[in-house]
């Protein structure tokens, strides 16, 4: 099945310095990667994602990048702000045989000090 | 945007006592839903997929028997926990994909403490 690695599991920096953050995936059948921000207690909300037939996707001071042949993707916060403080997680989907799910890598958790 | 309702979003209960979870899908209809399950500062864990008017699909290592997933409608999906014990506490959250834009959304989260 698919196993999805995420890099690093911690995170921090300084306010307005950039974060990355980087998932590879196992099953070259995936075909969408979403991003979801996860704060303490709640549920995870989709920030971005994108699907295997485009290479970067942007949306203010995020983006993602997905490199198909080497099979992983990256998450880029730009002009990080205290309240980007959370746990992402990086997904990929996998087909599980009446439809589609999704695998989620174990989460980086970013800390943005002031 | 598509809503995905759980409840309840606590229940404590005692060793030994089942307990249900809904996940009710507001705006959409879905016809397949997920379970996950996740451990404080872990992961979510895809515990199995569920299809309207057809059994679940488990990963491999969740007991079926012990997590009883019935989805008898396009809006509803239930979890039933069944004798409960401690180590079945966690946070449990259902998801479903909205047929018009694909994308997956979460319900609040249902954390389950048993004593």
């Amino acid at each position: 099945g698919e196993n999805v690695e995420q890099h690093p599991s911690t995170l921090s920096v300084q306010e307005g310095d950039s974060a990355v953050i980087k998932c590879t995936y196992s099953d070259s059948a995936s075909n969408y990667f979403p991003w979801y921000k996860q704060e303490l207690g709640k549920r995870p909300q989709l920030i971005i994602d994108i699907r295997s037939n485009v290479g970067e996707k942007k949306d203010q001071r995020i983006a993602v990048t997905l490199n198909k042949t080497a099979k992983h993707f990256s998450l880029h916060i730009t002009e990080t702000q205290p309240e980007d403080s959370a746990v992402y997680f990086c997904a990929a989907s996998t087909y599980r045989g009446s439809g589609y799910a999704l695998n989620f890598g174990k989460g980086t958790s970013l800390l943005v000090t002031p | 945007g598509a809503v995905v309702s759980q409840h309840p979003s606590r229940v404590i209960c005692k060793s030994g006592t089942s307990v249900k979870i809904e996940c009710r899908s507001l705006d959409f209809q879905a016809t397949t839903m997920f379970w996950y399950r996740q451990f404080p500062k872990q992961s979510l864990m895809l515990m199995a997929t569920s299809n309207e008017g057809s059994k679940a699909t488990y990963e491999q290592g969740v007991e079926k028997d012990k997590f009883l997933i019935n989805h008898a409608s396009l809006t509803l999906s239930t979890l039933t926990v069944t004798s409960a014990h401690p180590e079945d506490s966690s946070f449990y959250i259902c998801s479903a994909i909205s047929g018009f834009t694909g994308e997956l959304f979460f319900g609040e989260g249902s954390r389950l403490t048993v004593l």
